[in-house]
């Protein structure tokens, strides 16, 4: 299996400025990182991933940092906006079977 | 294309009763998972499907729960005799066999009194 952890827990920042949140893991195995936005009475939606062979991904003002070495990965929002605001949770697949280990979720909120 | 479909999106049961919920996954994806999501935490696989087959089922509470995909399309999570601590949204998932991308559906509000 695997054991992800993330922090924060919550988050307040305030509109136009930037959001990290920081993902641990345990298996070196783990190969695939994706982050997922779960708004309220809503079903969680894929942001952004990245796989073990990049260090680094961005798209849309998301930029996503891998390290393998000290098993950490990490989501950065830049320009945050009040449509920002949700939960957002990191995971990590440690085979190839498609199985999926969430962190327990960041609470951002951005403030006008 | 059509998303993740389940059904009911809410549910409310005394201790002890039965339910069911379904899954309609996204067409041609192979791989469904039933995911358990508590208040206030990350979602936790419960159960996953490649076709018909469970692929792993060791998270399942295997006295209570219990899930089938007999035809490898649509799936059924039943839960026997509920409990308290069952109180959580069963969130339903499906990808294609070779990719990674897990596609959400709206899940179901479980609430145990």
């Amino acid at each position: 299996g695997e054991q992800v952890e993330q922090l924060p827990s919550i988050l307040r920042v305030q509109e136009g400025s930037s959001a990290s949140i920081n993902c641990t893991y345990e298996n070196s195995a783990s190969n695939y990182f994706p982050w997922y936005k779960q708004e309220p009475g809503e079903n969680p939606k894929l942001i952004i991933d990245i796989r073990s062979n990049m260090e680094r991904k961005q798209t849309q003002g998301l930029i996503v940092l891998l390290d393998k070495k000290a098993k950490r990965f990490s989501l950065h929002i830049t320009d945050t906006q009040p449509g920002d605001s949700a939960m957002y949770f990191c995971a990590a697949n440690p085979d190839s079977n498609n199985r999926i280990f969430f962190g327990d979720g960041t609470q951002l909120v951005v403030k006008p | 294309e059509a998303g993740v479909t389940q059904s009911p999106r809410y549910a409310v049961l005394q201790e002890g009763q039965a339910v069911s919920f379904w899954c309609d996954p996204i067409s041609g994806h192979d791989t469904l998972y039933w995911y358990q999501q508590p208040r206030d935490q990350g979602p936790q696989l419960l159960v996953y499907f490649r076709d018909e087959a469970v692929i792993d089922n060791s998270q399942l509470p295997s006295d209570r729960f219990s899930a089938v995909r007999p035809k490898g399309t649509n799936s059924t999570l039943k839960i026997q005799s509920a409990k308290q601590g069952d109180t959580a949204t069963y969130l339903c998932a499906s990808s294609r066999d070779w990719g990674y991308e897990q596609y959400f559906g709206p899940g179901t509000r479980l609430t145990v009194l």
